[in-house]
């Protein structure tokens, strides 16, 4: 399995819902990531997690609560957001902290965001 | 602070004429990535370029490292239509961060 799973595709939330999105990786690798892309915008770092631990928050507005619950999965707990939150939420994960590895990081097909 | 720049941001070509992105950054830590993206979809990977004087080729493309000059290329050989996507490079260890994007358009 070579890949970085993604759900749900698409989310449409209010501004006072909860809802969380979904990643899972089962290459083994050790760093997970997420990150932010608005239209037209590169991706933007959020958080990163290494050995299951939070390594580095950039600064993210604490309506958007990470957790990874075992080195396979990463998850983002939404709540509260703004409209100006819709964006492309994309996961990724590379094989170590460094980002080392012949592929880099690999990336997840994303979950498209829509807060109404 | 890690700061990546790439130019062009736009680039339109002609099917089968040449042309070079240029991506430079900020910091020490010499791991430099090249992505693809097209309209809607993620992000695929290009290249990884790990040491001074890399050179990777894939088909039309083909990107390289220079770390002394903090600068990387992703050269387009006789461009084709299914080129047409934004490219991005990105730069970093545990912090990837990327470039701006280039737009890269090719027609007819």
């Amino acid at each position: 399995d070579t890949e970085v799973t993604q759900t749900p595709k698409h989310l449409v939330m209010g501004m006072t819902n909860k809802k969380s999105l979904k990643c899972e990786q089962h290459m083994g690798h050790r760093a997970m990531y997420w990150y932010k892309q608005k239209a037209k915008k590169p991706p933007e770092l959020m958080f990163v997690y290494s050995y299951e631990k939070l390594s580095i928050n950039e600064s993210v507005p604490s309506r958007f609560s990470p957790e990874c619950p075992n080195s396979s999965l990463l998850n983002l707990h939404l709540h509260a957001l703004q409209p100006e939150d819709s964006a492309l939420y994309l996961c990724a994960s590379s094989q170590d902290f460094s980002g080392q590895g012949i592929h880099g990081y690999t990336f997840g097909s994303g979950t498209r965001l829509t807060v109404v | 602070e890690l700061k990546v720049e790439q130019n062009p941001l736009f680039l339109s070509m002609q099917e089968g004429k040449n042309y070079t992105i240029y991506c430079n950054y900020s910091t020490t830590s010499d791991r430099l990535y090249w992505y693809r993206q097209d309209p809607g979809k993620s992000l695929e990977s290009l290249f990884v370029l790990l040491s001074n004087g890399a050179v990777k080729q894939e088909g039309r493309l083909m990107a390289s490292l220079d770390t002394k000059a903090r600068l990387s290329t992703l050269h387009i050989t006789a461009a084709v239509h299914d080129l047409s996507a934004t490219y991005f490079c990105a730069h970093g260890g545990n912090d990837m961060r990327f470039g701006a994007g280039t737009r890269l358009t090719v027609k007819p």
